[in-house]
C-alpha cells in the first residue's frame, strides 16, 4: 500500500524556518518526481515545488523562490521542504504528492495527510 | 502559468440531483485535465485523469468531459458521501495549475 506521511509543521514565527519531512512506503520512492502543493485555510490549492526522481531537476513556485528547498534521500525514501524566512503567508497545509502518469497525462495519485505549518507572532 | 477557472464556487444540492461542475482554461491544454474531490480535513483524492478517465476505485457516477479550455465533472446521481470540494488541475505545462475549487453542499 502506497504510503506519504508528513511530518514538522508548527508553529513558527515570521522570519522563522522549519523542515517539512515527507516519509513514503509501498512504492519504489527513487522512480517518481515528487511535489510540494499548500493549502492556506479555507483556500484552494496552490503548487509549491517539486524534484526530480534522482534530485537533479529541481522547480519553485514564484512566491517561495529563494526561502524554500526541497531535496530528498531516496535511500531514506524521504521528501523534504527546508522552509527559511517564512512569513504570514506561508501559513497553510502542506502536502506532499506522487507525480503519477497514465494514458499521456501526469496527475497527483497519492497525496500525504497534511501537516499544518502557522506563522505568526 | 496557465490559469483554471472553475464554476460555480459552490453549489446545494440534494441526494439523487445531477451535478455539473465547469472548468476553464486560460489557454488550450488538449486533454491535460485532472479531477479531485477533498472532504474537510483530509487530503485531495484523485477522480478523473486526462479529461475523461475514471481513476482505479472511484464510483462510475463520476464522469469528466471536455477538451482544449472547456471541462466539465458530472456526478449523475449525487450521494451523501459526495458532498465535498471539487478542484481542476491542467497538467499540460508547468507549474501544474489548480482551479479555485467548487464546494458541493447539501441543500
Amino acid at each position: 500500500e502506497v504510503q506519504l506521511v508528513e511530518s514538522g509543521g508548527n508553529l513558527v514565527q515570521p522570519g522563522g524556518s522549519l523542515r517539512l519531512s515527507c516519509a513514503a512506503s509501498g512504492f519504489t520512492f527513487s522512480s517518481h518526481w515528487m511535489h510540494w502543493v499548500r493549502q492556506a485555510p479555507g483556500k484552494g490549492l496552490v503548487w509549491v515545488s517539486r524534484i526530480n526522481s534522482d534530485g537533479t531537476t529541481i522547480n519553485y513556485a514564484d512566491s517561495v523562490k529563494g526561502r524554500f528547498t526541497i531535496s530528498r534521500d531516496n535511500a531514506e525514501n524521504t521528501l523534504y521542504l527546508q522552509m527559511n524566512s517564512l512569513r504570514v503567508e506561508d501559513t497553510a497545509v502542506y502536502f506532499c504528492a506522487r507525480l503519477g502518469y497514465n494514458s499521456g497525462c501526469y496527475f497527483y495519485d497519492y497525496w500525504g495527510q497534511g501537516t499544518l505549518v502557522t506563522v505568526s507572532s | 502559468d496557465i490559469q483554471m477557472t472553475q464554476s460555480p464556487s459552490s453549489l446545494s444540492a440534494s441526494v439523487g440531483d445531477r451535478v455539473t461542475i465547469t472548468c476553464r482554461a486560460s489557454q488550450s491544454i488538449s486533454t491535460y485535465l485532472n479531477w479531485y474531490q477533498q472532504k474537510p480535513g483530509k487530503a485531495p483524492k484523485l477522480l478523473i485523469y486526462a479529461s475523461s478517465s475514471l481513476q482505479s476505485g472511484v464510483p462510475s457516477r463520476f464522469s469528466g468531459s471536455g477538451s482544449g479550455t472547456d471541462f466539465t465533472l458530472t456526478i449523475s446521481s449525487l450521494q451523501p458521501e459526495d458532498f465535498a470540494a471539487y478542484y481542476c488541475q491542467q497538467s499540460d505545462s508547468s507549474p501544474l495549475t489548480f482551479g479555485g475549487g467548487t464546494k458541493v453542499e447539501i441543500k
